[in-house]
């Protein structure tokens, strides 16, 4: 089964900016749009970034999305200490089953 | 407002199939393009996706876990049910349910926390 592969962990002060990236292949995200998702230390996952680059009403617009070929990559600009969460990106594979990634703890230093 | 709550039982012994039920408010099942799904994470782990139905009853399985789920949705209930047949240890996991329109999984239920132990 796809798996969409990430760094284990990102860092930054405050304020500045962070990029994750999420790797895929042609069966999932070269051929789907991603979705992003932030998960605060015991909470349930929370979309940030769906069809690439769409932010939810109420997302700050900190938090953008961009894709090229079978990759995708969140960046979190003017870091603040509440974006300390893990990020997942995911991804329809072949629209049949859909995939996480690994996920991306970020750490505010 | 759109809630989901997971609800089934804490503690399962292997072997055993896992039931859990979705209930949820504010959104219909019956509408075009909506879907409800199952999403688990074992303690310390990555999120796993396993299940999801749409309003058509279309149905999409994790293929790792395809022999082993069933997910069947009630609209007259507002419930969508997700059995996990045969469980083991490695089952260990909360398990969330999650509203889906379109490419967007934008709700989420609270999670709840299964443990598979003798």
């Amino acid at each position: 089964q796809s798996v969409l592969t990430q760094p284990p962990s990102a860092s930054g002060t405050p304020g500045q900016r962070v990029t994750i990236s999420c790797s895929g292949s042609s069966s999932d995200i070269g051929s789907n749009t991603v979705s992003w998702y932030q998960q605060l230390p015991g909470t349930a996952p929370k979309v940030l970034i769906y069809n690439n680059y769409q932010r939810p009403s109420g997302v700050p617009d900190r938090f953008s999305g961009s894709k090229s070929g079978t990759s995708a990559s969140l960046a979190i600009s003017g870091l603040q200490s509440e974006d300390e969460a893990d990020y997942y990106c995911a991804a329809w594979y072949h629209s049949l089953a859909y995939v996480f990634g690994t996920g991306t703890k970020v750490t505010v230093l | 407002q759109i809630t989901l709550k997971e609800s089934g039982p804490t503690l399962v012994k292997p072997t055993q199939t896992l039931t859990l039920t979705c209930t949820f408010s504010g959104f219909s099942l019956t509408t075009t393009g909506v879907g409800v799904g199952w999403i688990r994470q074992p303690p310390g782990k990555a999120l796993e996706w396993l299940a999801l139905v749409y309003w058509d009853d279309d149905k999409r399985y994790s293929p790792s876990l395809k022999s082993r789920l069933t997910i069947t949705k009630d609209t007259s209930k507002n419930q969508v049910v997700l059995t996990l047949t045969n469980v083991d240890p490695v089952d260990t996991a909360t398990y969330y349910c999650a509203h889906r329109l379109g490419t967007r999984q934008d709700y989420w239920g609270q999670g709840t926390l299964v443990t598979v132990s003798s």
